[in-house]
Order: C-alpha cells, then structure tokens, then sequence
C-alpha cells in the first residue's frame, strides 16, 4: 500500500511569491491535515479536510489556505511568501480521526 | 486547549543503555495518545499508540503506558542502538477533533 505522497520535495521561492504544495494521502484515507515544522516552534497545525471541507484550522494567517480534492487529495497554497515561511511542511493522512500517516515533506525555502 | 510537554533534550546516551523520555499532557475528554519518531530528513513515523488508560504501546522494544492518573505517556526502551537516534515527538488526539498536537521533540544520540 503506497504512503502519503508530498511533492515537490525541495521549493526555493523569492519572497513575495506564491506557493502550492501537493499530497496524496494513502488510498481510502479521507482525512487530510497539514503542519509546519520550524526548528524554532516545532510542529504547528495548519488545517484539516474531510471530505472536501475544512474541519479545522490552526493559528495562521489567511495567507495559508488549503483544499481537498473529490480524490482526497489534497493542496496548500502560501500567498505572498515572507521568510519566516521557510519551513518543513508535512502532509498526514488518516482514516479515523486519530492516527495520522505523515508524507516526508516538502523543504520550502524562501530567500 | 489541548498541550504537550516533553521533556527537553537534547539526550545523548551510549548503547546498551536504559532510555525515558517523559511526556505529559493536558487535554480534555480521552484523547489517544502518540509516539512519532522523525529520521533526518524524513516526516514523522507512528512508533506505538495507546487509545484508553492503562494501555501500553509497543513496538520496536519502545514502551509507553496511558497513565491517566498522572496524565503522562513515558516513552522507555531498555537498551538503546546507534540506528535509535533520533527525534522523538509525544502527540495526542483529542476524540472530537481532525488534528494531533505535538509535543517540542527530544532529540536522541545514542553513541558506540
């Protein structure tokens, strides 16, 4: 059974650019949810989809938005990159509520 | 809202030795209760799990234990290997909720 899917694995970006992220969650798996990891403030919840709509949101600004897609999988955009976005951005899929299989990330760089 | 604390690192140990790394939570209802362990440049792997008190997870030689009355997750391994290091994040989920919360990370050397 194939994991949770992340692509790309490595972005560098320009500040003031905008960005999307993609991931395919392991087949059946209809929640997705997404997390920052900076060494910084660690692991950070972005959003939850379910079934194309968003059950949960972190603490984050409305430059971070997300979908999901009819297949689960699923997008997160960055508008308008600052540097502080750099990050390790990690996709999880889950088939109850409770237990998250995690992507190996994308590495977003901005300079 | 819901919290974790872990204990903070960085943990160096030789091999062979006894590893603890506590973790202790705060969240309200019976959340299920998580150890992830994070490779360099990996995501995160589900090392054990424990949905109710009293359960223990295991797996690899790691042990946890649900101890609702102390609110904690220890995580424990009684010999530990080079291919050990690590970081290691305690995270909960609450039953009501589509997101986990992580704990800080502790990050394990273990050296020959």
């Amino acid at each position: 059974k194939a994991g949770v899917t992340q692509t790309p694995r490595y972005l560098i970006k320009t500040r003031g650019q905008q960005v999307t992220l993609s991931c395919s969650p392991i087949s059946g798996h209809r929640s997705v949810s997404w997390y920052q990891q900076t060494p910084g403030q660690g692991l950070q919840f972005l959003f939850e989809y379910f079934s194309e709509t968003q059950r949960n949101k972190g603490n984050f600004p409305g430059r971070f938005s997300g979908r999901q897609f009819s297949n689960s999988r699923s997008e997160m955009n960055v508008s308008t990159l600052e540097l502080g976005d750099s990050a390790l951005y990690l996709c999880a899929s889950s088939l109850d509520i409770r237990e998250a299989f995690f992507g190996q990330g994308t590495r977003l760089t901005v300079v | 809202g819901d919290s974790v604390t872990q204990m903070e690192g960085p943990v160096t140990l030789s091999e062979e030795a006894f590893l603890t790394i506590n973790c202790t939570y705060t969240a309200t209802g019976y959340p299920s209760l998580f150890w992830y362990v994070q490779y360099p440049g990996e995501g995160l792997q589900l090392l054990l799990k424990a949905t109710k008190a009293d359960d223990k997870g295991s797996n690899k030689g790691f042990e946890a234990t649900y101890r609702k009355e102390t609110t904690s997750f220890h995580l424990e391994k009684g010999s530990v290997q080079v291919s050990d290091s690590a970081v290691y994040f305690c995270a909960l989920a609450a039953s009501n909720a589509g997101k986990s919360t992580f704990g800080d990370g502790t990050t394990l050397t273990v050296k020959p």
